[in-house]
């Protein structure tokens, strides 16, 4: 298993641009997160998903939007970027099942916003 | 909504030292409550975990232990070698419907001294 893979690893946006950050796993997991991460902080909940077409905010999801189509991918949208979204990005997923807990992340988009 | 706070937000100890990092809660439904190491430039990696009806769980040289009634827990890592610098970060959740996602502290970088 590929576990959960992110695309790009790294992308420069200027003011007003949009882009789609990647998020897919190969765990038939139903649970899916955004988080941001920035510079010497924790990470921050954008949004989640609880399975296919269903979405839910987070802490922080305002300049974000999200989609879930199928299990496997739940991509993230920013459609005006802002230099205050300069940060990185990590996508996490975990099984509906309880007692198991863990969150598997992917390794990450790096934005930044100019 | 939840919030942590982690400390201190350096440490720096002797090879073959212990270390500990300390977290308070502040919302008395969390009852779950990871552990991440995160290596530079690299995603957050699960380390050890515990749940709200357990005080203390060890695995080799890391153990965690949770006081309750206090909203807090703490990270002990004994014996620590160079590969235990890293960031850690600590975090907290309610685990039983609702809102899901995990709230992070905002991380404490450990720096072991040889």
């Amino acid at each position: 298993n590929a576990g959960v893979t992110q695309t790009p690893k790294f992308r420069i946006l200027k003011i007003g641009q949009s882009m789609t950050l990647q998020c897919t796993q190969d765990m038939n997991h139903n649970y899916m997160y955004w988080y941001r991460q920035d510079p010497g902080m924790g990470l921050k909940l954008i949004y989640y998903s609880v399975g296919a077409g269903i979405t839910d905010k987070g802490e922080v999801p305002n300049g974000y939007n999200v989609s879930r189509s199928t299990t496997e991918d739940f991509p993230l949208r920013l459609e005006l970027a802002a230099p205050s979204q300069t940060s990185v990005y990590f996508c996490a997923s975990r099984i509906m099942t309880s007692g198991k807990e863990t969150q598997y992340f992917g390794p990450g988009t790096r934005l930044l916003v100019l | 909504g939840e919030n942590v706070e982690q400390h201190p937000s350096t440490l720096s100890v002797q090879e073959g030292d212990s270390a500990v990092i300390k977290c308070t809660y502040s919302d008395s439904a969390s009852n779950y409550f990871p552990w991440y190491k995160q290596e530079l430039g690299k995603r957050p990696q699960l380390i050890i975990d515990i749940r709200s009806n357990v005080g203390e769980k060890k695995d080799q040289r890391i153990a965690v232990t949770l006081n309750k009634t206090a909203k807090h827990f703490s990270l002990h890592i004994t014996e620590t070698q160079p590969e235990d610098s890293a960031v850690y970060f600590c975090a907290a959740k309610y685990s039983g419907g609702g809102a899901d996602g995990l709230t992070f502290g905002k991380g404490t970088h450990l720096i072991i001294q040889p």
